[in-house]
C-alpha cells in the first residue's frame, strides 16, 4: 500500500493562477481531509468529504474548492492563487469507525 | 472555539525522558492525539487516548491525561536522535468529520548528544 499520496510535492505560482492539488488513498477509507499548515501554527482543516460525492466546510475554506468523484481521490483546487495561500497543504484519510487520520507527505505551495 | 497550546521547544539529552505536555479547552474533547513530524514530512500518528481513560502506554510513550485540568502529556522513555521532529497535540470531539482535528502549533524536540 502507498498510503496516502499527494501531487506535486512543491509549486511556485503567481498570483492569479489556479492549480489543483491532487490526493489519493488506497487504503479504502470513506472520509478524507484537507488540511493547511502555516509556520508556526497547527493544521488547520480546509474541507471533509465523508465519502464519494460529499464535502463540507472546514474551518478555513475560503479560496478553495474540492471535489470527490471517486472514493479513492480527493482534489483540491485554487481557482484565483492569493499569497496568503502560501502554506504546506496535508490530505488525510480515516477508515470508517477508527479515530485515525492518515497523512500524505504535503504539498509546499508558494504564491508570489 | 476550541483551543491546544503546546510549548514551542523542548530540549532534552539523548537517553533521558521527554515530557511534552498540552492543555485544551473544550470541555467536549473526546478523543487526544498525538502526531509526530519529521522535517519535511507528513504527520505521523503516534498514540491517541480516549477521554475516559487517563493512562495509556505503548512501548516508550505513555499519554497522561487528566481531564479535570484539560492537560495531556507525553513522555518519551530513553529519548533517541531519531525522536528529535515536531510532536503535535490534537483532540477532536467526534474522532474527526466536519469539524476535523483541533491541533496545537507543535512542540520542537530537539536532542543533544
Amino acid at each position: 500500500n502507498a498510503g496516502v499520496t499527494q501531487t506535486p510535492k512543491f509549486q511556485v505560482l503567481k498570483t492569479g493562477q489556479s492549480m489543483t492539488l491532487q490526493c489519493a488513498q488506497d487504503m479504502n477509507h470513506n472520509s478524507m481531509y484537507w488540511y493547511r499548515q502555516d509556520p508556526g501554527m497547527g493544521l488547520r482543516l480546509i474541507y471533509y468529504s465523508a465519502s464519494e460525492g460529499t464535502t463540507d466546510k472546514g474551518e478555513v475554506p475560503n479560496g478553495y474548492n474540492v471535489s470527490r468523484l471517486n472514493k479513492r481521490e480527493f482534489s483540491l483546487r485554487l481557482e484565483s492563487a492569493a499569497p496568503s495561500q502560501t502554506s504546506v497543504y496535508f490530505c488525510a484519510s480515516e477508515p470508517e469507525g477508527k479515530n485515525e487520520q492518515f497523512f500524505g507527505p504535503g504539498t509546499r505551495l508558494t504564491v508570489l | 472555539g476550541e483551543d491546544v497550546e503546546q510549548s514551542l521547544f523542548l530540549s532534552v539529552r539523548e537517553g533521558d525522558s521527554s515530557v511534552i505536555n498540552c492543555t485544551y479547552t473544550d470541555s467536549s474533547s473526546t478523543y487526544l492525539y498525538w502526531y509526530k513530524q519529521e522535517p519535511g514530512a507528513g504527520l505521523q500518528l503516534l498514540t491517541y487516548i480516549f477521554s475516559n481513560m487517563d493512562m495509556k502506554q505503548d512501548q516508550r510513550l505513555t499519554v497522561l491525561l487528566n481531564k479535570k485540568d484539560k492537560h495531556l502529556s507525553l513522555r518519551i522513555a530513553d529519548t533517541q536522535t531519531g525522536d528529535s521532529a515536531i510532536y503535535f497535540c490534537a483532540e477532536s470531539a467526534s474522532g474527526g468529520g466536519a469539524d476535523g482535528l483541533t491541533f496545537g502549533k507543535g512542540t520542537h524536540l530537539i536532542i543533544q548528544p
